[in-house]
């Protein structure tokens, strides 16, 4: 499984695009990137996932680049309730356990 | 009512008992997971299984039994309970996408054990 790199903590304010990046030097070739999000008090919660180049569902994007050496999740006009705990995981086909982890603390101020 | 659910809620036990935290799930998805997450941290794989009758450790998995002798249930139990596993559990499952792949982790809403 590869290891994951992010930040510890960020602070954003309400309303502004907020980007969080993963590093994954080594990610094998069959591996896909997925994030979770984690609210106070309850479990992690799936966001979005992507092999390669640009995905967008409801709620954010994920960009990752030719070499997918990394990956960047984007929360576009956050609000107070994006505060939260926010994972980066690679894992690909065959691959048993989903291991999480420090993650990202964002926290979203007024 | 569909989903996954664990109990009890909150769970308060002495040092050197035994407790078991339960799990279930509605989907019969293949794989369930368990995770500790300490005040503070992030999660950590305790035990995980990818059918009925398979399980297998993960990163923490001392001090602690699992079983799942059906596809919905899947136990956890602290034979001898200390102090170090006072925690928040998490209990997840997930499945297999026709790609080979595991699809997202559905969690449930967690136990929080206090040994004392």
């Amino acid at each position: 499984l590869a290891k994951t790199t992010q930040p510890i903590s960020m602070d954003s304010y309400e309303g502004q695009e907020v980007n969080i990046t993963c590093s994954h030097n080594n990610i094998a070739t069959n591996d896909y990137i997925t994030w979770y999000q984690q609210f106070p008090s309850q479990g992690p919660r799936f966001i979005i996932q992507g092999y390669k180049t640009k995905v967008t569902n409801e709620v954010a994007s994920l960009f990752i680049p030719a070499d997918r050496k990394s990956s960047t999740l984007s929360l576009p006009r956050v609000s107070l309730s994006d505060t939260a705990v926010y994972y980066c995981l690679v894992g690909g086909i065959g691959d048993d356990k989903i291991i999480f982890g420090k993650g990202t603390r964002l926290h979203i101020l007024p | 009512d569909a989903g996954i659910t664990q109990s009890p809620r909150y769970k308060i036990t002495e040092t050197g008992r035994q407790v078991t935290l339960m799990c279930h799930q509605t989907w019969s998805h293949s794989y369930m997971f368990w995770y500790r997450q300490d005040l503070g941290h992030g999660l950590r794989l305790i035990y995980y299984s990818a059918a009925a009758d398979i399980t297998d450790k993960g990163e923490v998995p001392d001090g602690y039994v699992v079983s799942r002798s059906k596809t919905e249930n899947f136990p956890l139990t602290l034979e001898s309970a200390t102090r170090s596993q006072t925690s928040v559990y998490f209990c997840a499952s997930s499945d297999i996408a026709s790609s080979g792949m595991n699809t997202e982790a559905f969690f449930g809403q967690g136990t929080r054990l206090t040994v004392v």
